[in-house]
């Protein structure tokens, strides 16, 4: 059964600082590669996906992430934060052949002024 | 174009009463998926619907839970008999088409509604 492994519970990051979220996934393909957002009593906004071809893809809001296949891993970046991101964060992996997204426990981000 | 509509946003019910929980897709979309997300926890599969059709139910409580997506009108996910740990935050997606194919994949995104909480005192 795949599964999606995001780290970090937990980040507290500095405004105009950088930030970097972290995301593993198991599966035996390649398979399609979500970042959504939600933000407090709201619903999820997708960030950005992957699905093939450049593995360093951009978002929304300044975000990119990057595929690294070796690594099995879908980090998620942003090269300065702004307190509007404080929000959770989810990775999320799609079968290429099947329809449910199955979701990482989420990182919770909080923006220090 | 409005987007994957849920109502009540936030509903109470009673141990032993009954819950039910409304999705309206995207417009022109056919696909709806129904998760669950507990307190602390991501979120978890439950169902998959397309009009009239259950497709995947394997994250559905074998018992008290049910989901329809009628020819007409909303998804409906219903919890009969509520008890307190079904105090979730639901979500509801759609998408407009799935399957392979080069242009399946560029549209095989769900789009997600801003959830039911549900309270069950």
């Amino acid at each position: 059964a795949q599964s999606v492994t995001q780290p970090d519970i937990h980040i507290t990051v500095s405004e105009g600082a950088s930030l970097e979220l972290r995301c593993n996934y198991s599966y035996g393909a390649t398979p399609y590669l979500f970042w959504y957002v939600q933000s407090p009593g709201q619903g999820l906004q997708l960030l950005l996906k992957y699905f093939s071809g450049d593995t360093l893809v951009q978002g929304i809001k300044g975000f990119e992430a990057e595929f690294k296949r070796s690594q099995s891993s879908f980090n998620l970046r942003k090269p300065s934060v702004h307190w509007s991101d404080a929000a959770e964060y989810f990775c999320a992996v799609l079968k290429a052949a099947g329809n449910k997204l199955t979701f990482g426990g989420g990182t919770r981000v909080l923006v220090k002024p | 174009n409005a987007g994957v509509m849920q109502n009540p946003r936030h509903l109470v019910r009673r141990r032993g009463q009954e819950a039910r929980l409304r999705c309206s897709p995207m417009k022109g979309h056919s696909h709806v998926y129904w998760y669950r997300q507990l307190p602390e926890e991501g979120l978890k599969f439950m169902v998959y619907l397309q009009k009239e059709n259950i497709i995947d139910e394997s994250g559905m409580p074998k018992e008290r839970f049910s989901a329809e997506f009628p020819k007409e009108g909303p998804s409906i996910l219903r919890i009969q008999q509520v008890v307190r740990g079904d105090s979730a935050a639901y979500f509801c997606a759609s998408s407009p088409i799935s399957g392979t194919g080069v242009f399946a994949k560029a549209k095989n995104i769900q789009y997600f509604g801003a959830g039911t909480r549900l309270s069950v005192l």
